[in-house]
């Protein structure tokens, strides 16, 4: 069964934690994406990877880290300088040269 | 940067209607246009794309026009059916070709669309 997911599916943290989101792609995509959605607004990108070792910042990667240690895994840390973590967080890939990107089932993290 | 917007931003139509949903975006240099319908609680899905070199897309009952001149660009939905009501997203890029990495989208805000009964 191919695909994106992510792990956990509803996250809770306190306020001044760091807390890592999962995602694990076996789509053998290279790149991969974290996007940020909050309510009434569009996705915003976060950070991206084409290749393994390697991740761009997007357009709101303040207050959030990123590795690429493995073509399928691509987490996302969330750090207790992110000053409005709460929000719905996607993971998505795409095959090399491709600009299609397809997503996971997201994660919702409520910061208590 | 790009800038997408979408409207309307709530949309409700009798089943078996069609609806329709605008974007125009900002970057001339945006070549690859996808549409997202995200049910509640999940991620988006890839429902149609299109890029600059066409002026239409179908697929089944749904369209996608592209209008480069204005920058603008829809998603048309034909006889449409309660299954269809989620929230749909429009999105631009310059595409991996033009910039050679990642393909940045930048999402319009969204349209909630219910079909009524």
């Amino acid at each position: 069964d191919g695909g994106i997911t992510q792990s956990p599916k509803y996250l809770f943290r306190k306020e001044g934690q760091n807390v890592t989101l999962s995602c694990e792609q076996n789509l053998n995509h290279d790149a991969m994406y974290w996007y940020r959605q909050d309510p009434g607004q569009g996705l915003r990108l976060i950070y991206y990877s084409q290749i393994v070792n390697d991740f761009q910042k997007g357009d709101i990667a303040e207050g959030y880290s990123v590795s690429r240690e493995k073509k399928e895994s691509f987490p996302l840390t969330v750090t207790s300088a992110q000053k409005n973590p709460t929000a719905f967080y996607l993971c998505a890939s795409s095959m090399k040269g491709a600009d299609t990107q397809y997503f996971g089932p997201g994660t919702r993290l409520t910061v208590l | 940067g790009e800038n997408v917007e979408q409207h309307p931003s709530t949309l409700s139509v009798q089943e078996g209607d069609s609806a329709v949903i605008k974007c125009t975006y900002s970057d001339s240099a945006s070549n690859y246009f996808p549409w997202y319908k995200q049910e509640l609680g999940k991620g988006p899905q890839l429902i149609i794309d299109i890029r600059s070199n066409v002026g239409e897309k179908k697929d089944q009952r749904i369209a996608v026009t592209l209008n480069k001149t204005a920058k603008h660009f829809s998603l048309h939905i034909t006889e449409t059916q309660p299954e269809d009501s989620a929230v749909y997203f429009c999105a631009a890029s310059r595409g991996v070709r033009l910039t050679g990495g990642g393909n940045k989208l930048t999402f319009g805000t969204g349209t909630q669309l219910k079909v009524e009964l």
